[in-house]
C-alpha cells in the first residue's frame, strides 16, 4: 500500500517570500500525485498534480517537483499570498484509484 | 458546475444514537469515499466505493458502515455514536482508473457526539 507522508506540520513565511511544502512517499509505483488545499469549514480543492514520467509541473504561482530517487515531492509557491494560508495535502491514487493523504501541513502567510 | 454535496453542515447526536451522513455526487463518477478528518491525523479513509453496492474498508472503518445503493448516493452510517467519532467527515467523488483526474469533496459536515 502506498503512504504518504507529511512530518512538518506547519510552516510559516512572509509575505512574498517562496513556501515550499514537502512530501515523501514509499511506493514506487504510482502514476501521479496530487496537491489540494483546504480552508476551514470547507472540503478540499484540488490545486496541481504531477506524473510519474515528470519532475516538475507548473502552473503559475505553483510548481511541484518530484524526485523519484528520493521518492520525495515538493510544493513550492512563489510568491506567497496571504490567501495561500491554508492546510495543504499531497495524495496518491492508487489500486481503484484509492485515495490516500498525508497529514497535512499547515501553511501561515504573514502580511 | 460539478457538485458533490452532504446533507448537513453541522450535526449534533447524542452518544448510542445511529447517525446517517449523506453524500450526493452530480458527476457520474464510479468512486466515491468518506473521510475524517482530526487536527494532527490529516484525512483518513473511512469506506471507499468503486461501484453501486460495492465497498472497501479504508484505514478506520471500526464503528463505521456505508450504503451505496445508487451511483450518486453514498451514505456513511454511525451504528452507535460515541464521543470519539466527533470529527469533520468529508466526502469526495472521482473517476475510476483516471488517477490524473483529481476528486472532488463536498463541503463537509462537522459531527459532535455528546
Amino acid at each position: 500500500d502506498q503512504q504518504v507522508k507529511q512530518n512538518s506540520p506547519s510552516l510559516s513565511v512572509q509575505e512574498g517570500r517562496i513556501s515550499i511544502l514537502n512530501c515523501d512517499y514509499t511506493n514506487s509505483m504510482f502514476d501521479y500525485f496530487l496537491w489540494y488545499k483546504k480552508y476551514p469549514a470547507e472540503g478540499p480543492t484540488f490545486l496541481i498534480s504531477i506524473s510519474s514520467i515528470k519532475d516538475k509541473n507548473e502552473d503559475g504561482r505553483f510548481t511541484v517537483f518530484l524526485n523519484k530517487s528520493a521518492k520525495h515531492l515538493s510544493l513550492h509557491i512563489v510568491p506567497s499570498q496571504p490567501g495561500d494560508s491554508a492546510v495543504y495535502f499531497c495524495s496518491d491514487t492508487g489500486a481503484n484509484s484509492k485515495l490516500t493523504f498525508g497529514k497535512g501541513i499547515t501553511l501561515s502567510v504573514r502580511p | 458546475d460539478v457538485k458533490v454535496t452532504q446533507s448537513s453542515r453541522y450535526l449534533v447526536k447524542r452518544t448510542g444514537e445511529k447517525v446517517f451522513l449523506e453524500c450526493v455526487q452530480d458527476m457520474d463518477h464510479e468512486n466515491m469515499f468518506w473521510y475524517r478528518q482530526d487536527p494532527g491525523l490529516g484525512l483518513r479513509l473511512i469506506y471507499f466505493s468503486y461501484d453501486v453496492k460495492m465497498k472497501e474498508k479504508g484505514d478506520i472503518p471500526e464503528g463505521y458502515s456505508v450504503s451505496r445503493e445508487k451511483k450518486e448516493r453514498f451514505s456513511l452510517i454511525l451504528e452507535s455514536a460515541s464521543t470519539n467519532q466527533t470529527s469533520m467527515y468529508l466526502c469526495a467523488s472521482s473517476l475510476i482508473d483516471r488517477s490524473d483526474t483529481e476528486a472532488f469533496f463536498g463541503q463537509g459536515t462537522r459531527l459532535t457526539v455528546v
